[in-house]
């Protein structure tokens, strides 16, 4: 069965810093990988997408993939209260049509 | 761009009853996804349209549920009967490409 694990939280951390949010899958197959971010009782916003190792990078995001030893990260620089939010890790097999999410962190920026 | 959009954001029925969510995607996205998260768990996935057909419903729990997307443009999700482990957020996303999927703002069902 494929799995996306993510630590719940929540993560607390100071406004200013870098906030590292981390992802492992546990299906090879999986292709391509997604960070969504939820804000409570809104809908999940797509903010990331990476499908080769190493880095990509998009703003304040960094998105990082390592396939080798499955795991995701996004990388939030310069955190702002406004982050605070759920961030969601997606897999996506190739060739597949669902995303398999993880529960997601809870990420809290503190003032 | 309109977004998409989902139809009632609540529904609080009882056991046995039917009910129907809508989805709306955005303007031209033929993809078409539903996604279904119960309380304390992750977002599943449900099944997949492309236009008006089912691509994969692999994650469709049991035949309780069905999905339609007539002329491939707003797509509706029926629950006959409802059970109580029906209960959760019923999130509906859309994709032009098959990559980028945006959702909608869900469907909070509260089976009694």
């Amino acid at each position: 069965q494929k799995e996306v694990e993510q630590n719940s939280g929540p993560l607390s951390v100071p406004e200013g810093a870098i906030a590292s949010l981390n992802c492992t899958y546990s299906d090879q197959g999986s292709q391509s990988f997604f960070w969504y971010r939820q804000y409570s009782g809104k809908s999940p916003e797509l903010i990331m997408f990476i499908y080769s190792n190493g880095d990509k990078e998009d703003g304040r995001f960094t998105a990082q993939l390592n396939k080798a030893s499955q795991y995701v990260s996004l990388l939030i620089r310069d955190s702002q209260p406004s982050d605070s939010a759920t961030y969601l890790c997606a897999a996506e097999e190739g060739g597949a049509d669902g995303l398999t999410f993880g529960k997601g962190t809870h990420l809290i920026i503190q003032p | 761009e309109a977004g998409v959009t989902q139809f009632p954001s609540h529904s609080v029925i009882e056991k046995g009853q039917t009910v129907t969510l809508r989805c709306d995607p955005i303007s031209g996205h033929d993809n078409l996804y539903w996604y279904r998260r119960v309380m304390g768990k992750e977002i599943k996935f449900l099944l997949h349209f492309v236009k008006e057909s089912k691509q994969d419903e692999s994650g469709m729990p049991n035949n309780r549920f069905l999905a339609e997307r007539t002329g491939g443009t707003y797509s509706t999700l029926k629950v006959q009967p409802a059970e109580l482990e029906d209960s959760g957020v019923y999130f509906c996303a859309s994709s032009q490409d098959r990559v980028k999927q945006f959702f909608g703002p869900g469907t909070r069902l509260t089976v009694l």
